[in-house]
Order: C-alpha cells, then sequence, then structure tokens
C-alpha cells in the first residue's frame, strides 16, 4: 500500500507570492491534517480535513487556507508569502480520524515526507 | 496537553538498547504517552503509546511508572537507521487530528 504522498517536496517563492502545496493520502484514508514545522517553533497544526469538510483549525492566520476533494487529497494554499513561512510542510492522513473503540490503528496519523518550502 | 520534558541528545552505540527518558509530571487522567521519531528529511514516524501499563511492539517498549510522570522509550536493539529526533508527547485520547512536537531528543546511533 502507498504511503502518504505530497508534492512537490521542494519549492522556492519569493516574498508576496502564493503557493499550493498537495498531499495524497493513504488509500482509504479519510482524514487529512497538515502541520507546519521550523525549528524554533517545531511542529504545528495548522488544519484537518475530513470528508471535504475541514473539521479543525490551528492558531494560523487567514492566509493558511486548504480544501480536501472527494477523493480525499488536499491541497493547502499560503497567499501573501513571508519570510517566516519558510518550513516543512507535512500532511498525515488516517483512516477516520476520530478516537472510539475500533482500535488504535485506525487513528494514528501517517505522515508523508513533507514539502520544504523555503521564502526568500 | 501536558508539556514534556526530554534531554537533548543521546548516544547510543549499534546493538545496544537505547533508553530514552521523557519527564511528563502534569499529565492528566484521561492523557496517553506517545512516542514518535523523525529521521532527517522524512515526515515523524509512530512508534508507540500507552495509558497506563507497559507497552511493547515490533519497534519499541514502552515503560510508564506507576505515578505516569514519566516514561521511558526503549529501542531494544539499536541500528544506525534508528538515528533520529524522538518526540514524547502526551495528549487526550480524543485530541487525535491535533499533534504537537517540542525539540524532542536527538539519538544518534554509532557503530
Amino acid at each position: 500500500k502507498a504511503g502518504v504522498t505530497q508534492t512537490p517536496r521542494y519549492l522556492i517563492k519569493t516574498r508576496g507570492q502564493q503557493v499550493t502545496l498537495s498531499c495524497s493520502p493513504i488509500s482509504g484514508h479519510r482524514s487529512v491534517s497538515w502541520y507546519q514545522q521550523t525549528p524554533g517553533q517545531g511542529l504545528q497544526f495548522l488544519f484537518e480535513y475530513f470528508s471535504e469538510t475541514q473539521r479543525n483549525k490551528g492558531n494560523f492566520p487567514g492566509r493558511f487556507s486548504g480544501r480536501q476533494f472527494s477523493n480525499s487529497r488536499s491541497e493547502m494554499n499560503v497567499s501573501t508569502l513571508e519570510l517566516g513561512d519558510s518550513a516543512l510542510y507535512l500532511c498525515a492522513s488516517s483512516l477516520l480520524g476520530r478516537r472510539g473503540l475500533a482500535g488504535e490503528s485506525a487513528y494514528e496519523q501517517y505522515f508523508g515526507p513533507g514539502t520544504r518550502l523555503t521564502v526568500t | 496537553d501536558a508539556k514534556t520534558t526530554q534531554p537533548t541528545s543521546m548516544d547510543c552505540a549499534e546493538g545496544r538498547a537505547a533508553n530514552l527518558p521523557c519527564n511528563h509530571s502534569t499529565i492528566s487522567g484521561n492523557e496517553y504517552v506517545y512516542w514518535y521519531r523523525q529521521i532527517h528529511s522524512q515526515g515523524p514516524q509512530y512508534i508507540i503509546h500507552g495509558l497506563k501499563n507497559n507497552e511493547t511492539n515490533e519497534m519499541a517498549s514502552l515503560i510508564i511508572t506507576e505515578d505516569r510522570k514519566s516514561s521511558t522509550l526503549i529501542l531494544p536493539h539499536a541500528t544506525l537507521r534508528d538515528t533520529a529526533v524522538y518526540y514524547c508527547i502526551v495528549r487526550p485520547s480524543s485530541n487525535d487530528y491535533k499533534l504537537s512536537f517540542g525539540a524532542g531528543t536527538t539519538v544518534t546511533v554509532r557503530a
């Protein structure tokens, strides 16, 4: 079974531009979460999508947005890029995305390799 | 979520057990202890988690103290491929969608 894939793997943009990152979850997984990872702040939650709906959102400005398609693939967009947006953007998928009685593996998150975004 | 404290770095000899400590003195009753690791240039990888009892899987063992204020991740036979940053986090069982890592422990396995 293929893992989570993210494209592109590396990206260089200039301040003020916008960028769209793509994530394809593991086949059958319906929940997709996005994270930003920087050396200073560590891993920070951006948002989570389930069945094309944003269920949860982290504490990021409105420049960060996302969406999920009917095939569970997800994109995130960052508009008006700032230097501080340089980071590794990680996507994680899970089968159902919420803990319950069905067993831990149904809710565990599997990460993709990330997209390294550099803003100059 | 409760905060955790881990050593910044540690070295381990290949083939030996690696014992990674984590303090989580403010953990509450419904919070699980989770361990992830991140190998260079890869996304984080789930290792193991537990609530009260010690846990073991094919990757590692997790020992949680009786008062649940600290835990130890054990890699029984470390290999060079286990070189990574290891993160210990605590989170409520219902908070699955939201992970937050701190600095973690950089583990270097040496031949």
